[in-house]
């Protein structure tokens, strides 16, 4: 089994101004691992996802994330962040599909991102 | 990207009644939807893997007399939320998995989400 920890419920930044938004995730097997944004009363759109190769995975948005396997890490950064970043960030993770993981995921907590003029 | 579409987006009920939720591939088939239920401010949680054609998989503490859950195509599943109760009232969120017929590991799609008000 698989847990994702977001150690940060709230983070408040001022607008352009750079923004980590930590996850770190605990599994015995492979995993992918994803990010996902939720604005208020919608359904949850993929910023970014990491399934193999490249440890730094750039997504949607300006959005980045590297994945740090010693450090079961998978932080999302951005560098500039916009007014429009505000919502809930979920990090999540899945066991690779060739252990048979097929895309159940296991989410976070959830981080909310406000950002302040 | 592929759509996936939940209707109805918001719907309130009376206790004891049911209230019937649509997950909608829109231009794709899946094979494999999976329904969530998330709480305020909270995380979502897996309630119910749906394969076409077979019955659901349950998660550990979730009543599937409660929640049933049908998937008849290829491109539509639909979670029934029978004798509603207000603890019932939630944000329930629907994926599909699309496979690309060229191969690879597919990707999940999101639905809306639904809002179930029980009063």
């Amino acid at each position: 089994a698989q847990s994702v920890t977001q150690l940060d419920s709230q983070v408040p930044v001022f607008e352009e101004a750079p923004v980590e938004l930590r996850c770190n995730y605990s599994s015995s097997v492979s995993v992918y691992l994803f990010w996902y944004v939720q604005y208020p009363n919608q359904g949850l759109q993929l910023l970014l996802k990491y399934l193999s190769g490249s440890t730094l995975v750039k997504g949607i948005n300006g959005f980045e994330a590297e994945f740090n396997k010693s450090q079961t890490s998978f932080h999302l950064r951005k560098p500039s962040v916009h007014i429009s970043d505000t919502a809930e960030y979920f990090c999540a993770v899945s066991e690779s599909w060739v252990t048979g993981g097929g895309n159940k995921l296991t989410f976070g907590t959830g981080t909310q991102l406000k950002v302040e003029l | 990207g592929a759509v996936v579409s939940q209707h109805p987006s918001w719907v309130i009920c009376k206790s004891g009644t049911s209230v019937k939720i649509e997950c909608r591939s829109l231009d794709f088939q899946a094979t494999t939807m999976f329904w969530y239920r998330q709480f305020p401010k909270q995380s979502l949680m897996l309630m119910a893997t749906s394969n076409e054609g077979s019955k659901a998989t349950y998660e550990q503490g979730v009543e599937k007399d409660k929640f049933l859950i049908n998937h008849a195509s290829l491109t539509l599943s639909t979670l029934t939320v029978t004798s509603a109760h207000p603890e019932d009232s939630s944000f329930y969120i629907c994926s599909a998995r699309w496979l690309p017929q060229a191969g690879g590991t597919g990707e999940l799609f999101f639905g809306e989400g639904s809002r179930l008000t029980v009063l």
